[in-house]
């Protein structure tokens, strides 16, 4: 499974648009890259997913390069209540469809 | 649909006791996880299954087990508890890359 590395933390204030990087240098060739949004005390949740170029959803964008060794969750005018670690995971989505979490990036928002 | 459901959502536990953490999802997701989170830190697998009668082992699967019966549920079993096992668990279901996450256990071994 394709190893990620994220930046540990991350702040910014509200209004503003916040892009948070993941690098999967050893991502294969059917991997797909999907993103996890995390609160305090709760389960993860499903924000996007993406295997190249670029995705749109009605939360965020991911941004993928043609190599897809790293990837780029953009979050835009962003407000407290997106305080909360996210997580990039990589995985193929085959026979096993496991799923490994790094620590994820905590994005702080402030006022 | 309830989605994933987790009982108990607290538990505190004696070291050397035993339990089991419950899971069941509504959604006929043929594919469920077992995740543990220290505080701070990431999720790390301890165990999935693929189907009823299928499971294997993840990243951090020693002092506990698995069954899948039913598609349903997929309880996880602690036997003799340590206190390195305090943590918060999480079961999840997918179908395909979205995985649906239960509340979680919060579990404490003193």
């Amino acid at each position: 499974l394709a190893k990620t590395t994220q930046p540990i933390s991350m702040d910014s204030y509200e209004g503003q648009e916040v892009n948070i990087t993941c690098s999967h240098n050893n991502i294969a060739t059917n991997d797909y890259i999907t993103w996890y949004q995390q609160f305090p005390s709760q389960g993860p949740r499903f924000i996007i997913q993406g295997y190249k170029t670029k995705v749109t959803n009605e939360v965020a964008s991911l941004f993928i390069p043609a190599d897809r060794k790293s990837s780029t969750l953009s979050l835009p005018r962003v407000s407290l209540s997106d305080t909360a670690v996210y997580y990039c995971l990589v995985g193929d989505g085959g026979a096993t469809n496991k799923l490994i979490f790094g620590t994820g990036t905590l994005l702080a928002v402030q006022p | 649909n309830a989605g994933v459901t987790q009982t108990p959502k607290f538990r505190i536990l004696k070291i050397g006791q035993s339990m089991t953490l419950q899971c069941t999802q509504d959604m006929n997701h043929n594919y469920m996880y077992w995740y543990r989170q220290d505080p701070g830190m990431g999720l790390k697998l301890i165990y999935y299954s693929v189907g009823a009668g299928i499971t294997d082992k993840g990243e951090v699967p020693n002092g506990y087990n698995v069954s899948r019966s039913t598609t349903e549920d997929f309880p996880l079993r602690l036997e003799l508890a340590a206190p390195s096992q305090t943590s918060v668990y999480f079961c999840a279901s997918t179908q395909s890359y979205e995985q649906y996450f239960g509340p979680g256990t919060r579990l404490t071994v003193t």
